[in-house]
C-alpha cells in the first residue's frame, strides 16, 4: 500500500515556464513533508521542505504548496531552468514510536526543462 | 568540509557472498540511515540507527544487516540471503528532534550481481 503517491512519472516543460510537481498521500499522521531532487547515480539532494502547521514556504525559484484537507502537496519551480532536469522525490515523515521519526517517499518524477 | 561519504561507488558480487558497503559521517549527526532505491521506485527504508550500538529494522531488512559501533560509522553488511541484491544503494544522516529533521544523503552505492 503505497502511503507518498507521485501519480506523474514525468513532466516535460519549456525553459522559462513553470514545473509543477504534485504528490498525494493517504496517512493523515504524516506532519513534515520534503522534496528531495535526484541526478542519475547520485544521492538526492534535499530541496524544500513544509511542516503540517503551514501551507506555503518559498525558497527561491521554489515554493511548497501543502493542501492538508486534500492530502496534496505540490512543487512549483518558476522559472524554470534546463539544470533543473532531473528526478524529484516528494517525502513524509511520520513518528514511529520511542524517539524514532521515519520517511516515506514516493516513487519520483523525472522532470525535463527542454531550452 | 562536512558531509556522507559512501564507499565503493560501484561493488560487484558473486553469488553467496557476503559483502559490505561503507557510510561515514562527519556531521556529528545522531541518526544514521540505508535506504535502496530500484529502478522506477522511490527509496525503500532497509535499517536506521538513532545512538550507537542501537539500530531498528526498517521495511525491508531481510537479508540486510548493520552496526553501528562509532557515530561516524553505519556500515551495511549485503549478505547471501538477500536473493535481490541489484539495486543503488543510499546512506543518510540527521539530526534527532520533533520529527522535522532533514535526511541528508551520501552520493550512493551500485551493487551488481556477477
Amino acid at each position: 500500500d503505497q502511503q507518498v503517491k507521485q501519480n506523474s512519472p514525468s513532466l516535460s516543460v519549456q525553459e522559462g515556464r513553470i514545473s509543477i510537481l504534485n504528490c498525494d498521500y493517504t496517512n493523515s499522521m504524516f506532519d513534515y513533508f520534503l522534496w528531495y531532487k535526484k541526478y542519475p547515480a547520485e544521492g538526492p539532494t534535499f530541496l524544500i521542505s513544509i511542516s503540517s502547521i503551514k501551507d506555503k514556504n518559498e525558497d527561491g525559484r521554489f515554493t511548497v504548496f501543502l493542501n492538508k484537507s486534500a492530502k496534496h502537496l505540490s512543487l512549483h519551480i518558476v522559472p524554470s531552468q534546463p539544470g533543473d532536469s532531473a528526478v524529484y522525490f516528494c517525502a513524509a515523515s511520520s513518528y514511529s514510536g520511542g524517539s524514532n521519526y521515519k520517511l516515506t517517499f514516493g516513487k519520483g518524477t523525472l522532470l525535463t526543462v527542454n531550452p | 568540509d562536512g558531509g556522507i561519504t559512501q564507499s565503493p561507488k560501484y561493488l560487484f558480487r558473486k553469488e553467496g557472498q557476503n559483502v559490505t558497503l561503507s557510510c561515514e559521517q562527519n556531521l556529528n549527526h545522531d541518526a544514521m540511515y540505508w535506504y535502496r532505491q530500484d529502478p522506477g521506485q522511490g527509496l525503500r527504508l532497509i535499517y536506521y540507527s538513532q545512538i550507537v550500538n542501537d539500530f531498528q529494522k526498517g521495511d525491508i531488512a531481510e537479508g540486510y544487516s548493520v552496526s553501528r559501533e562509532k557515530k561516524e560509522s553505519f556500515p551495511l553488511t549485503v549478505t547471501s540471503a538477500q536473493k535481490n541484491p541489484t539495486a543503488f544503494y543510499l546512506c543518510a544522516s540527521s539530526t534527532l528532534g520533533q520529527g522535522e529533521e532533514t535526511q541528508y544523503f551520501g552520493p550512493g552505492t551500485r551493487l551488481l550481481v556477477l
